[in-house]
């Protein structure tokens, strides 16, 4: 199986600044990779999704964008962040041509 | 579309009691069924999966059975522990645009106390 890492754990910014979380994929070659966001107490949300290096797509329109300059690198990225993208961001990876995805610790985000 | 509903929260059991958490899902073709679950300040964990009908998946006491006669997906367990307190996400996995796409019921939030 996957182990995904992800950092920093936790990041407090400030409305307006810049924002970059970092995932890393160990134990596979090109894995499709995943944002999810989780809004407090509730579910997941599909972020971004990429089946190979330089291949990102969107699922829902927003202040977000993502990156995948590596194989196993994938990077959550925003110009100026709003009150509304505080929540807790998981990456998750999966092997091509197969269903379950593993999950990274999740970093924790609050915009004030 | 494809659908997960799972049952609402939180559910508050004592230590030993049995464990029943609703998953019903909505699906065009035969979808694979997980149980993810979610500590405290965590990360998701797969817990079990089934792939087909009639399939059992199983771990750490936990168990589930795909019925597709009922699209359901329910979790149990016989005897929750205290460490079992969590939250549980239903999901099903579809194919999309060429990629499997794991949909995501709301979670349910367990709390087991001594």
């Amino acid at each position: 199986s996957q182990t995904i890492h992800q950092w920093p754990a936790t990041l407090v910014q400030p409305v307006g600044s810049p924002l970059s979380l970092e995932c890393t994929v160990e134990g596979t070659s090109n894995p499709n990779l995943y944002w999810y966001r989780q809004a407090a107490g509730r579910g997941l949300q599909l972020l971004f999704y990429s089946v190979g290096i330089g291949q990102i797509s969107s699922e829902v329109p927003q202040n977000l964008s993502a990156s995948r300059p590596q194989d196993r690198q994938f990077i959550l990225s925003s110009k100026k962040l709003l009150l509304s993208d505080s929540g807790f961001y998981l990456c998750a990876g999966g092997t091509s041509g197969r269903e379950t995805q593993y999950f990274g610790p999740g970093t924790r985000l609050l915009v004030l | 579309g494809n659908s997960v509903t799972q049952m609402e929260g939180p559910v508050t059991l004592s230590e030993e009691a049995f464990l029943t958490i609703n998953c019903t899902y909505t699906a065009t073709g035969y979808p694979s069924l997980f149980w993810y679950v979610q500590y405290p300040g965590e990360g998701l964990q797969l817990l079990l999966k089934a792939t087909k009908a009639d399939d059992k998946g199983s771990n750490k006491g936990f168990e589930a059975t795909y019925r597709k006669e009922t699209t359901s997906f329910h979790l149990e367990k016989g005897s929750v522990q205290v460490s079992d307190s969590a939250v549980y996400f239903c999901a099903l996995s579809a194919l999309s645009g060429g990629y499997n796409k794991l949909i995501f019921g709301a979670g349910t939030r367990l709390a087991v106390h001594p």
